[in-house]
C-alpha cells in the first residue's frame, strides 16, 4: 500500500498564480486533512475532511480551498499565491478522528 | 483551547545517555496524546500514543495529568534515534478530536 501521497513534491510558484496540491490515500480512510508547517513552527491544521462531500476549515484556512468528491482524494487549491504561503504542506488521513494520523511526504512551496 | 508547547527546539545527548523530550499540553477535557517521530527524508509518523501505554523503540511517554505533562523518555539514547520530535493532542471524539494540535517539534541529536 502507498498510504498517503502528495504531488508534487517540490514547486515554485509566482505571487498571484494558483495552483491545486493533490492527495491521495489508498486506506479508505474517511477523515483527511490538509497542514502547513513553517520554518521553526509546528504543524497548523488548514482544511479537514470527515467523509466525501463533507469539508470544515482548520486553523489557517485564509487563501485555500478544498473539496472532497471522492473518499481517496482531498485536492487543496491555491488560488492566488502570495509569499505568506510558502511553506511546507502535509496531507494526512485517519480512519477516526482520536486514531493515528498517516502522512505524505510533504510539498515544499516556495512563493516568489 | 487546545495548546501544546515544547520548549526545547534542539536537544543533544551523548550515545548511551538517557533522553527526555518535554511535552506540556492545556487542555479542559481528557486528551488523547501523540508523539509522532520525522526522521531525515522520511515522512512524519507515530511513534506512540498514550492511550496504548506500549514501548516503541525503547521509548515511553507517561500522560500526567496534574502536571499536564507526556514527557517522552528513553534510557539509553542510540545514534538511530536522531529525528524531529513533535507531540500532539487530540481532543477525542467528544471534544472537538477532528483534530491534532501539535507542539512546535524537538530536534534530537545523539552524538557519538
Amino acid at each position: 500500500n502507498a498510504g498517503v501521497t502528495q504531488t508534487p513534491k517540490f514547486r515554485i510558484l509566482k505571487i498571484g498564480q494558483s495552483m491545486t496540491l493533490q492527495c491521495t490515500q489508498d486506506m479508505n480512510h474517511n477523515y483527511m486533512y490538509w497542514y502547513r508547517q513553517d520554518p521553526g513552527m509546528g504543524l497548523k491544521l488548514i482544511y479537514y475532511s470527515v467523509g466525501a462531500g463533507i469539508t470544515d476549515k482548520g486553523e489557517v484556512p485564509n487563501g485555500y480551498n478544498v473539496s472532497r468528491s471522492t473518499t481517496e482524494d482531498f485536492p487543496l487549491r491555491l488560488e492566488l499565491a502570495a509569499p505568506s504561503q510558502t511553506s511546507v504542506y502535509f496531507c494526512a488521513s485517519s480512519v477516526q478522528p482520536n486514531q493515528p494520523q498517516h502522512f505524505g511526504d510533504g510539498t515544499r512551496l516556495s512563493i516568489l | 483551547a487546545q495548546r501544546v508547547t515544547q520548549p526545547e527546539k534542539l536537544l543533544s545527548v551523548f550515545k548511551g545517555a538517557p533522553v527526555e523530550l518535554k511535552c506540556n499540553y492545556s487542555y479542559s477535557g481528557s486528551p488523547e496524546l501523540f508523539w509522532y517521530v520525522q526522521y531525515s527524508r522520511q515522512r512524519l509518523q507515530l511513534l506512540l500514543r498514550h492511550i496504548s501505554r506500549e514501548s516503541i523503540k525503547g521509548f515511553t511517554a507517561d500522560l500526567n495529568k496534574g502536571e499536564t505533562s507526556f514527557h517522552l523518555k528513553k534510557p539509553f539514547a542510540q545514534e538511530e534515534d536522531s529525528a524531529m520530535y513533535y507531540c500532539a493532542l487530540s481532543g477525542g471524539i467528544t471534544g472537538g478530536g477532528n483534530k491534532l494540535t501539535f507542539g512546535t517539534g524537538t530536534q534530537l541529536k545523539v552524538e557519538l
